[in-house]
């Protein structure tokens, strides 16, 4: 049974940097069929996907358009997980962040979520 | 911010069947599977169907999902109390070239 397990601080003064860590339970951040990904939800901004980073023969990593020229998402294979780096953060960034991982057949699908992180941007 | 666009709310009493839109685009819906997801106060959200009408192991059968052109819905027959949540339809967008989701939608069991 795959389990993701989210670590990270839950505030961040604005134009500071977010960090998060998922960890990996039951599968591995190197599977050629998972795509490991950050997602967020506000209030403002409902569920919004971030972006995600997986392997095929070479690492690739993905983000939104909106989080694009900030957001770096990186697996760390020798602690089986990846993280979340989201910079020049304002309050509109305060949001409940989440790890999740997709799966890419049939379709592709978010099959197994973290417990969620609320991060709270505020000096 | 969301691609998908549901009803923001939809009820019914216990036993009743209620079905849930999503409305898309060529890009998203129309190119590709569509995801439900349900979200429960305070939890994650849930895979409830995924490749527009497949279930996960452990989802009751009475949920199930369907497609056609740009649309989706979800419909929940024989509702129970403990279907009181939000849910969400999902779709990979391929002018974004990422996951999009939807409004969200809160079903009420009255």
């Amino acid at each position: 049974q795959v389990q993701l397990q989210q670590s990270g601080p839950g505030l961040v003064k604005p134009s500071q940097t977010l960090s998060l860590t998922c960890a990996i339970s039951g599968d591995s951040v190197s599977s050629n069929s998972a795509a490991w990904s950050w997602i967020r939800q506000s209030p403002s901004r409902g569920l919004e996907w971030l972006g995600r980073t997986y392997f095929r023969s070479k690492w690739y990593s993905d983000s939104a358009v909106s989080a694009k020229g900030r957001i770096t998402i990186n697996p760390d294979t020798s602690k089986n997980q990846f993280s979340l780096q989201l910079e020049s953060v304002t309050p509109d960034d305060t949001a409940v962040y989440y790890c999740a991982r997709f799966l890419t057949q049939s379709g592709g699908r978010l099959d197994c979520w973290g417990q969620g992180t609320l991060v709270t941007v505020s000096s | 911010q969301s691609v998908l666009t549901q009803p923001p709310s939809a009820s019914g009493t216990p036993g009743q069947r209620v079905t849930i839109s999503c409305s898309g685009s060529s890009s998203n819906i129309g190119s590709n599977t569509v995801n439900w997801y349900q979200q429960l106060p305070g939890t994650a959200p849930k895979l409830l169907i995924y490749s527009s009408n497949q279930r996960p192991s452990g989802v009751p059968d009475r949920f199930s999902g369907s497609k056609s052109g740009t649309s989706a819905s979800l419909a929940i027959s024989g509702l129970q109390s403990e279907d009181e949540a939000d849910y969400y339809c999902s779709a990979w967008d391929d002018s974004l070239n990422g996951y999009v989701f939807g409004t969200g939608t809160k079903v009420t069991v009255l």
